[in-house]
């Protein structure tokens, strides 16, 4: 099954402490990317990767990194969380042809809690 | 930024009627895409229509890309309560980035 998968879908974590959440998909796709989902702000980006070792930020990228080694995975790496990062976290992934956006894919998402 | 912003924030109506939501953004685009999403769930794509298109069907859905105004329609005909639901457009203002709006949160009643 074609699917994009998340990687835990909840963690309760603490100020500093450093946690990865991983993403990975089966579709060969070579866009990736992540946002950020908070009440009455839509979706925000935060990084994207346009094919393997090729990674930018988006629009909210501090205090995240992120790496893309593999074409598959897109891990999303938090070095030092704050409890402003708490948010609703999707990874999505496409294919590009002609250099524009297709059909997105998203995973269930990662509720995040840093206390 | 170059964020498309839907309107109504939020749409209540009963099964059976129509629902009509619009997304305007900022910049020329190469494609415009919609998208729902279920309370707390990952979105699905409903849609896209490209800059060179004016209107796209998909079974109860009709979109309409207006280029010159900037600005989308997404109607749902026949609403059920399974539509009940956040709806976002997405568009990518001819860069690498897809920008998404804030939503219109669609409920239907029975």
């Amino acid at each position: 099954e074609a699917q994009v998968t998340q990687n835990p879908r909840y963690l309760i974590t603490v100020t500093g402490k450093k946690l990865t959440v991983t993403c990975s998909q089966n579709m060969n796709h070579e866009y990736m990317s992540w946002y950020r989902q908070d009440p009455g702000l839509g979706l925000r980006q935060i990084y994207y990767s346009m094919n393997v070792e090729v990674t930018d930020k988006g629009d909210v990228p501090e205090g995240y990194k992120v790496s893309r080694k593999e074409k598959r995975n897109f891990p999303l790496i938090l070095e030092s969380p704050s409890p402003n990062q708490t948010s609703l976290y999707f990874c999505a992934s496409s294919p590009i042809s002609s250099g524009t956006y297709n059909e997105q894919f998203f995973g269930p998402g990662t509720r995040l809690t840093v206390l | 930024s170059q964020q498309g912003e839907e309107d109504p924030q939020a749409l209540s109506i009963q099964e059976g009627e129509n629902a009509t939501m619009n997304c305007s953004y900022k910049t020329s685009i190469n494609n415009l895409q919609w998208y729902r999403q279920n309370s707390g769930r990952g979105l699905v794509h409903l849609i896209l229509i490209r800059s060179n298109e004016r209107e796209k069907h998909s079974g109860r859905l009709r979109v309409t890309l207006d280029t010159s105004k900037k600005s989308s329609s997404l109607l749902i005909t026949a609403s059920r309560a399974a539509d009940t639901a956040s709806y976002f457009c997405a568009t990518d203002g001819n860069t690498d980035k897809l920008i998404f709006g804030t939503g219109t949160r669609l409920q239907v009643f029975p």
